[in-house]
């Protein structure tokens, strides 16, 4: 059974770094690439980036470029966001979802999603 | 970028109503538009890619079509399990895919 298994909600405060991870099973988690989407608080889906876990090529959206960074590490199956410095307005629900078909490609499983708030 | 759109933004509905939502993208996207399905606290569901072939999994009461600029998700018979917020994305444009503000489907 695939599985994308996100880590656990996360308060900080801004200014403070932050790393979420994604984990794959039940796949060969170098075959399919993984994107990011955030949801704000009562909001719709924006793509934030994607990575092909095979080579760590990352693509990002111009919204979100310089502010996060995608990664992975293959030999443990898992894709990773971060911050260096979290604004308030990064408050948001965090998915990481799996391509259906290589890297143009709508996403066929999401992870359960990570909560991160950002508040003084 | 693409830019998606959505109507209606919200209806309500009853059990075993035929409903339909209407995506639109600014230029051509061809046929490559999916819909998915998000429930409050769930992550989205994929329902159907490729603007008509369905997930596997998905009931067939759920059908898509168009391919361009239009685009149409159908119910064919409103289950309460269906009562969720749709949302169609577009993966023509590269590196960018978009996603539309998302319709709201609620119980009347």
């Amino acid at each position: 059974e695939v599985q994308l298994v996100q880590s656990g909600a996360e308060v900080k405060k801004p200014g403070e770094s932050l790393r979420i991870s994604c984990k794959g099973s039940g796949y060969s988690f170098t075959s399919y690439w993984i994107s990011w989407v955030r949801q704000m608080p009562g909001k719709g889906l924006e793509w934030m980036g994607r990575i092909d876990p095979s080579d760590s090529y990352t693509n990002y959206s111009p919204s979100f470029q310089g502010h996060v960074t995608i990664s992975a590490d293959k030999s443990i199956s898992t894709a990773y966001l971060q911050w260096s410095s979290l604004k308030a307005s990064d408050t948001a629900m965090y998915y990481c979802a799996r391509h259906r078909y290589g890297v143009i490609s709508d996403f066929d499983y999401w992870g359960q999603g990570t909560l991160v708030t950002v508040s003084s | 970028a693409i830019r998606m759109t959505q109507s209606p933004s919200s209806f309500s509905a009853s059990t075993g109503d035929r409903v339909t939502i209407t995506c639109r993208a600014s230029q051509g996207i061809s046929s490559y538009l999916a819909w998915y399905q998000q429930k409050p606290g769930k992550a989205p569901k994929l329902l159907i890619y490729a603007a008509s072939t369905l997930q596997s999994g998905v009931p067939s009461r759920f059908s898509g079509s168009g391919s361009g600029t239009d685009f149409t998700l159908t119910i064919s018979c409103l289950q309460s399990e269906d009562f969720a917020t749709y949302y169609c994305q577009q993966y023509y444009s590269y590196p960018r895919p978009t996603f539309g503000p998302g319709t709201k489907v609620d119980i009347k």
